[in-house]
């Protein structure tokens, strides 16, 4: 069963630190992945996506791709109390046509 | 504004009675999908469609049924074969097969 892995946390970072937030994968003919942030009782929201390997940056959030040691990470620069929620990594597996999700990491800002 | 719908925002089910649950795009994407998120949990796959009048079972279809009409409405029947149906149910649709799918704000499902 292809499966997407991540650590449920929590996990705690203080203010303005760097957070590094990880996810591995189990096919290795993946082609596109993504991450979600996902407030309590709230739907989960797109952040990135990223096809290709290497960095991908968008203000102070950059998502890293490495399709040979299945992994995406998403790293959130300058942490704010505002970024504490639970995020999502999502695989888009070959031949399957919906996104598998990982069941989330909790992040903490503490101000 | 381009969105996805889903009504209601709470809904509260009685024993040996189905529920329908609401999903309505106009973003004018080919593909819908209906996902169960349990508490402390990631998000499970119910149903999905790729076109008008196609759908296919997902992950945990058992208990569940959907029917895809029209290409902007989804709705999802929470069947009384359902025994554990207490959940977040999240609404998703997407252009095609590699871009990111989108959110509703969800439905909130609990048994009276």
């Amino acid at each position: 069963q292809k499966e997407v892995e991540q650590n449920s946390g929590p996990l705690s970072v203080p203010e303005g630190a760097i957070a590094s937030l990880n996810c591995t994968y189990s096919d290795r003919g993946s082609q596109s992945f993504f991450w979600y942030r996902q407030y309590s009782g709230k739907s989960p929201e797109l952040i990135m996506f990223i096809y290709s390997n290497g960095d991908k940056e968008d203000g102070r959030f950059t998502a890293q791709l490495n399709k040979a040691s299945q992994y995406v990470s998403l790293l959130i620069r300058d942490s704010q109390p505002s970024d504490s929620a639970t995020y999502l990594c999502a695989v888009n597996y070959t031949g399957r046509r919906a996104l598998t999700f990982g069941s989330g990491t909790r992040l903490q800002v503490q101000p | 504004d381009g969105g996805i719908t889903q009504s209601p925002k709470y809904l509260f089910r009685k024993e040996g009675q189905n529920v329908t649950l609401s999903c309505e795009q106009n973003l004018n994407h080919d593909a819908m999908y209906w996902y169960r998120q349990d508490p402390g949990q990631g998000l499970r796959l119910i149903y999905y469609s790729q076109i008008v009048n196609d759908f296919q079972k997902g992950d945990i279809a058992e208990g569940y049924s959907v029917s895809r009409e029209k290409k902007e409405s989804f709705p999802l029947t929470v069947t009384s074969a359902q025994k554990n149906p207490t959940a977040f149910y999240l609404c998703a649709s997407r252009d095609n097969s590699n871009q990111p799918q989108h959110f509703g704000d969800g439905t909130r499902l609990s048994i009276l």
